[in-house]
């Protein structure tokens, strides 16, 4: 069993829809929790960056940890073409350094 | 300003061959690593270095050798290459090792070994 968990998609929404992502994990000792963007043929970028249960908000962004059931979620509004891309979610232990664990990415069509 | 500089973008080997996989950072930043991805599989942790001279194994390093001996470059080899090792390749950095450091990837290598 993988460590992170993540459904591989696709997933295909309209413009404007929201886009709800989420990830599952098995090591409780993961401290620190992480969505990257991927467009096509492009390396992964950060989009958020969260260490502690609970919400996030960053523009049309938000970021939801559940520790307790070691759930990681990713929702975007007001969606738009621009956003389709794979989204990855990514943990790291605190002790393990820059050391990252990837689940293996969620692809989003937003559609005009 | 380049950020993070992976070449060639694109390589075909034979099995056997051996080549080296080129990364360079102009953020002066002290962590450097190196992934794989392949589908379904997200990103998996080859090498990293946390600094000039320094550098460890990751999650998959069998078949892959790195040296650190500048903070600029962390060039990946491939010693004998097989059909395994086909994927697309991405080098990271950040600039240091922990806290609350963005990683920085290029935009990735696509090896195919026949």
């Amino acid at each position: 069993q993988k460590e992170v968990e993540q459904d591989p998609g696709p997933l295909s929404v309209p413009e404007g829809a929201i886009v709800s992502l989420n990830c599952t994990y098995s090591n409780s000792a993961f401290q620190y929790f992480m969505w990257y963007r991927q467009y096509s043929r492009k390396g992964p970028e950060l989009l958020m960056y969260t260490y502690s249960s609970g919400n996030k908000e960053d523009g049309r962004f938000t970021a939801q940890v559940d520790k307790s059931s070691k759930y990681i979620s990713l929702f975007i509004r007001d969606s738009q073409p621009s956003d389709s891309a794979t989204y990855l979610c990514a943990t790291r232990i605190k002790a393990a350094g820059n050391k990252l664990t990837f689940g293996g990415g969620t692809r989003v069509l937003v559609k005009p | 300003n380049a950020g993070v500089t992976q070449t060639p973008k694109f390589q075909v080997l034979k099995t056997g061959q051996s080549m080296t996989l080129q990364c360079a950072q102009d953020m002066n930043h002290e962590y450097m690593s190196w992934y794989r991805q392949d589908p379904g599989m997200g990103l998996r942790l080859i090498h990293y270095s946390v600094g000039a001279g320094i550098t460890d194994q990751g999650e998959v390093p069998n078949g892959y050798n790195v040296s650190r001996s500048t903070t600029e470059d962390f060039p990946l080899r491939l010693l004998s290459a097989a059909p395994s090792q086909t994927s697309v390749y991405f080098c990271a950095s950040s600039y240091s090792n922990g806290g609350n450091q963005p990683q920085h990837f290029g935009d990735g290598t696509r090896l195919s070994i026949l």
